[in-house]
């Protein structure tokens, strides 16, 4: 079964630092790999997407992220963090065959301080 | 269009009630999802539709009721609810054979 782990639960940035976020992933096969934004009572905003290809994949809000098959990971980054970047970011998996459905990792929780 | 639609945003029920989530898309997609997520938790996964059939339950308990009318709609009945199933309720879409979903902005379920 596929699984996803992000390692920080919370990181604070202050606003212009530049932002990694981590995600390691496990999946038998080629993964399809995702990074989803969620402000507070909101639904899920999709970033960006990993399918196949340049592994280094831009997303929407300047966010870029990088997949590493030797190291089974899928990390999140941004150059310089704006206020309105604070926000809970989840990493997903998503499955092959007919009736796919996503794996989410347990979230990080990003603050920026001014 | 790339919106998923949900309504109520907000529904406050009580444990006798009966009332439904509505969730619509007009992306052409066939593959339709209902989604739970408690405070500071990740979402998790409770109905697929595809191509208007159930496809996945994941072992949900039946006082949800998942429905698709139609290729743009998809229902969540609720009755007989619990506290702890106060959560918020996302619906997401996405092309049959493809993870990519969009989600819905949710609606927030209290149940007292």
């Amino acid at each position: 079964a596929q699984s996803v782990t992000q390692p920080d639960i919370h990181i604070t940035v202050s606003e212009g630092a530049s932002l990694e976020l981590r995600c390691n992933y496990s999946y038998g096969a080629t993964p399809y790999l995702f990074w989803y934004v969620q402000s507070p009572g909101q639904g899920l905003q999709l970033l960006l997407k990993y399918f196949s290809g340049d592994t280094l994949v831009q997303g929407i809000k300047g966010f870029e992220a990088e997949f590493k098959r030797s190291q089974s990971s899928f990390n999140l980054r941004k150059p310089s963090v704006h206020w309105s970047d604070a926000a809970e970011y989840f990493c997903a998996v998503g499955t092959s065959g007919s009736a796919r459905q996503l794996t989410f990792g347990s979230g990080t929780q990003l603050t920026v301080l001014p | 269009d790339t919106e998923v639609t949900q309504t109520p945003k907000h529904l406050v029920m009580g444990m006798t009630n009966k009332k439904s989530l509505k969730c619509e898309q007009h992306m052409g997609h066939r593959a339709m999802y209902w989604y739970k997520q408690k405070a500071k938790k990740p979402p998790e996964l409770m109905f697929v539709y595809s191509y208007e059939k159930l496809s996945i339950n994941e072992s949900v308990p039946s006082r949800f009721s998942p429905e698709c009318p139609n290729s743009s709609l998809l229902n969540l009945h609720l009755h007989a609810l619990q506290p702890e199933d106060s959560a918020l309720y996302l619906c997401a879409s996405s092309q049959v054979g493809w993870n990519e979903a969009f989600f819905g902005q949710g609606t927030r379920l209290t149940v007292v």
